[in-house]
């Protein structure tokens, strides 16, 4: 099993469209959790921490379940700007950082 | 967040050659982190770099194939050593700022070998 595993998709979606992934986790004793976004042919960038309470940047939600070692992120409003690979992103022992293979999001015109 | 400066950003390599990439961090940074990223593929952590020690290197990456310096907080090599086209991939350098800030990547180095 890997450690951490997402649909790689691809979604393709409609602009304005609501959008949910969903990603697994292995390792109970993971302490951090993030998503990042890559576009294409570039380096991931942070789009945003998970907390435990689950947190809200702008369009993006971003919800962690521990019992059940589930991390999940909501886009509403899809934009055609973010068509991206979507990593999610677990910390292992020694804040090692466990990649996700990767959702890929298409937002249609 | 730091500021990662990566260099070169794409080579294109003889097999057999090596090539050392660098990575500059515009502060003190404690770890780096170097990553590949093969073609349609997610990361996977080549190794862990400290100042002042031998860097850690994950399971079926060795030094002897990428050898590893960081001479001080700021700054880090990473060496593709004796390349075939299976090292064909992308290289990333990293940087922590914990689990607030979340982790930096260098743009990446894109590297051929043929």
């Amino acid at each position: 099993r890997k450690e951490v595993e997402q649909d790689p998709g691809p979604f393709n979606v409609p602009e304005g469209a609501t959008v949910a992934f969903n990603c697994t986790y292995s390792n109970s004793a993971s302490q951090s959790f993030f998503w990042y976004r890559q576009d294409c042919r570039k380096e991931p960038k942070l789009l945003m921490s998970v907390y435990s309470s689950g947190n809200e940047d702008g369009r993006f939600t971003a919800q962690l379940n521990r019992a059940s070692q589930y991390i999940s992120l909501l886009i509403r409003d899809s934009k055609l700007s973010d068509s991206a690979t979507y990593l999610c992103v677990v910390t292992g022992a020694t804040n090692k950082l466990i990649f996700g293979t990767g959702t890929l999001l298409a937002v249609q015109p | 967040s730091a500021v990662i400066s990566q260099k070169p950003s794409r080579d294109i390599c003889q097999r057999g050659t090596s090539l050392t990439i660098q990575c500059q961090v515009d502060s003190q940074v404690t770890m780096m982190f170097w990553y590949r990223q093969q073609p349609g593929q997610s990361l996977t952590l080549i190794a862990t770099a400290n100042q002042g020690s031998e860097a850690t290197y994950e399971s079926g990456f060795v030094i002897d194939k990428f050898p590893i310096s960081r001479p001080n907080l700021t700054f880090s090599t990473l060496t593709v050593s004796n390349m075939s086209p299976e090292d064909s991939s992308i290289y990333l350098c990293s940087v922590g700022g914990g689990p607030l800030y979340g982790y930096t990547f260098g743009s990446g180095t894109r590297l051929t070998v043929v």
